[in-house]
């Protein structure tokens, strides 16, 4: 009931395209949804996030579209570039708190130019 | 301002051997957390320490262990190392534990175990 499983494992997009990585959850105590990307050689940093009082939160060309009914949420890159090749990771925490983030398996993400 | 910083970078080590991984926080951060990143498996937490004191820790065995020091600077030791003990070990650090608060890692420390 922990979990956070992330889908696809791995990801290639054009150049251009949408880049899209789901994340499903079982606690419905859920209540803070962030994304982090990591780029190889450095540890993630936090990219965007959610709680469950809105159903999408966009930040220029990334999107989380929440589905607090089907316990998902998922991520959108519009227009991906290769500058976003990196490994995206979903989290999810009760009441927003950093000590208690339970981390997805991650989606390396490669952008071809 | 200076980030998480992590030492050393790069480690290897054989099984049964004992390691000592360091971490500095962000100043003014005094929540430290470590968690270990392994080839498919994502970050599974490993510790946190808050104002010295350990906090929470994760399903790992009892040989991780570490602390955290007065000035919040904090250590992650693993004794008897084993070949999957191998991984990515990332330290992080926050100001407070509360719903606006954030995570921010350091580059980690990258452990091979023969």
């Amino acid at each position: 009931q922990q979990q956070v499983k992330q889908s696809p494992q791995s990801l290639i997009v054009q150049k251009g395209g949408i880049s899209i990585i789901n994340c499903a959850y079982e606690n419905t105590a859920f209540d803070y949804f962030p994304w982090y990307q990591q780029f190889p050689g450095k540890g993630p940093a936090l990219l965007i996030a959610i709680r469950p009082d809105v159903s999408e939160k966009k930040e220029g060309r990334f999107t989380i579209s929440f589905n607090k009914s089907a316990k998902q949420f998922s991520l959108h890159i519009m227009d991906s570039q290769p500058g976003d090749s990196a490994t995206y990771f979903c989290a999810a925490s009760r009441g927003g708190a950093t000590n208690k983030l339970i981390f997805g398996t991650g989606t390396l993400l490669a952008v071809q130019p | 301002e200076a980030g998480v910083t992590q030492s050393p970078t790069h480690l290897i080590k054989t099984r049964g051997q004992q390691v000592t991984l360091r971490c500095s926080p962000i100043s003014g951060h005094t929540s430290v957390y470590w968690y270990q990143q392994a080839l498919g498996l994502g970050l599974q937490f490993l510790l946190w320490y808050d104002e010295g004191e350990e906090r929470n820790r994760g399903n790992f065995p009892p040989r991780f262990s570490g602390r955290q020091f007065p000035n919040y600077s904090s250590e992650l030791n693993v004794n008897a190392l084993e070949l999957e003990d191998s991984a990515l070990y990332l330290c992080a650090s926050s100001s407070g534990t509360g719903v606006n608060e954030k995570l921010f890692f350091g580059s980690g420390t990258q452990l091979s175990v023969l």
